[in-house]
This record gives C-alpha cells, structure tokens and sequence, in this order.
C-alpha cells in the first residue's frame, strides 16, 4: 500500500485481556514510531524503532505494553491484561530516516476496553 | 513538567479569511517544531515544520512563526477553504535525532461558511 497501515481499525476488548494492534509501514521506511491518543488530546510517544531495534520505549507507560517489530518492518504493539484506561487511538507512524520530518501516519487502531 | 500547549481550544473563522493557530512550549532545549493537522477518524497530516535558527517559514498558503524569546509558535493559514477545518497540533522535539514527538493538545479550527 501507499500509506501506513494499521489493522484492526476498531478493536474491543474485555477488562484483563490480551490485545495485539498491527502496524504495517511504508515500504523501506527503516523508523517506527508508535503514540497512543486519547479524546481530545494530542498524541503521546510511546515507543520508537529503527530497524529490528526499539531504539527509545522511554515512553511505554508500565510493562504490560510491549512492542515488537522482529524484521525491521511490520510492528506489533501488545498489552497485556488491559485496563480501561488503556482505551485509546493507537497510532503509528514511519519514516526513511529517524527525522521526524518525513514521518507519516496511519489513522490508528481504536482500542475500547470495557 | 516541561509540555507543548495551546491557548486556544477552538477556533472558528469565516471561510476566506486568514487564521492564526497559536502555540505555547515551555522546553528551552527544543530546537525543532511541526505542525500537525488531523481530520477526524484520520492521523496527523504533517503541515510545515521550522527549526530554532529560524523564525519564520513559508509553504503554500501557511507560515509558521517562531518566537524563541517568549517560546511561542503560531500557525497562519490564509484564505481558509472548507477542507482547512480540522484539530491542529504544534509539537515539538529537542533535536539532535531525537526520537518521539511531543504533541500539545490541539486546536480545533471550524471554517464557518
């Protein structure tokens, strides 16, 4: 594809389950990033690859979240026994080179947690 | 803690008019900085970005001005149109390769026709 894509788009989940989001970057983009949305506010940095590696999680708020992107392309984002809390937009975004200028964005995985 | 923040909440204009989306940041180490528009149900659309040698940049019918004395960044959109009307999001990042973006909370900007 073009753009930088993110499955599911809506996802549901109970209270304490496991969740996997996907994301599927432009082709040869070598960065990562992964932000989480809340209503109303702007996004928020969770976590950054370049390549294989997650260069910066300095943002992943505890460690039930985790990330992995095993061939330096398509990432997961996984939380584990999800809170309600954890209900946002999910976004992720690539680049060619670890400047944000070029980055791009999906449109997000929406994550409701009931 | 250090943030990026907006004034203003919303901000409503009569379509052909020019807007100013203003912008707040209280990081003295940021040296980059970007606007964001988002659509709803979409992800950020990268605008026009400036660097902290700079204080002013020019694209097609936007400007972005940058006042490092006061910390300040404004967003100017001239002639709005109908597809303007969307949240808009300043961020900024310390530079030097850094890595994640930090976004304020947005302003949502209505064209009124």
């Amino acid at each position: 594809g073009a753009g930088v894509s993110q499955t599911p788009s809506n996802k549901v989940t109970e209270k304490g389950k496991y969740v996997e989001l996907r994301c599927d970057p432009i082709s040869g983009h070598t960065a990562l990033y992964w932000y989480r949305q809340s209503l109303g506010q702007g996004p928020e940095f969770l976590i950054y690859f370049q390549g294989t590696g997650a260069a910066d999680d300095s943002g992943l708020p505890n460690d039930r979240f985790f990330a992995v992107r095993p061939e330096g392309s398509v990432s997961t984002l996984k939380i584990q026994r999800t809170e309600r809390g954890d209900s946002a937009v999910y976004l992720c975004a690539s680049s060619p080179r670890r400047e944000n200028t070029e980055a791009f964005f999906g449109q997000g995985t929406r994550l409701t947690v009931v | 803690g250090e943030s990026v923040g907006l004034h203003l909440p919303t901000l409503s204009v009569q379509e052909g008019d020019n807007s100013i989306i203003n912008c707040a940041y209280s990081n003295s180490a940021s040296d980059y900085f970007i606007w964001y528009k988002q659509e709803s149900g979409k992800g950020p659309q990268f605008i026009i970005d400036i660097r902290s040698n700079m204080d002013k940049r020019q694209g097609q019918r936007v400007t972005v001005l940058l006042n490092k004395t006061v910390k300040h960044l404004s967003l100017q959109i001239a002639a709005t149109q109908p597809g303007d009307s969307a949240v808009y999001f300043c961020a900024e990042t310390p530079g030097g390769g850094a890595d994640g973006l930090t976004f304020g909370k947005g302003t949502h900007l209505i064209i009124q026709p």
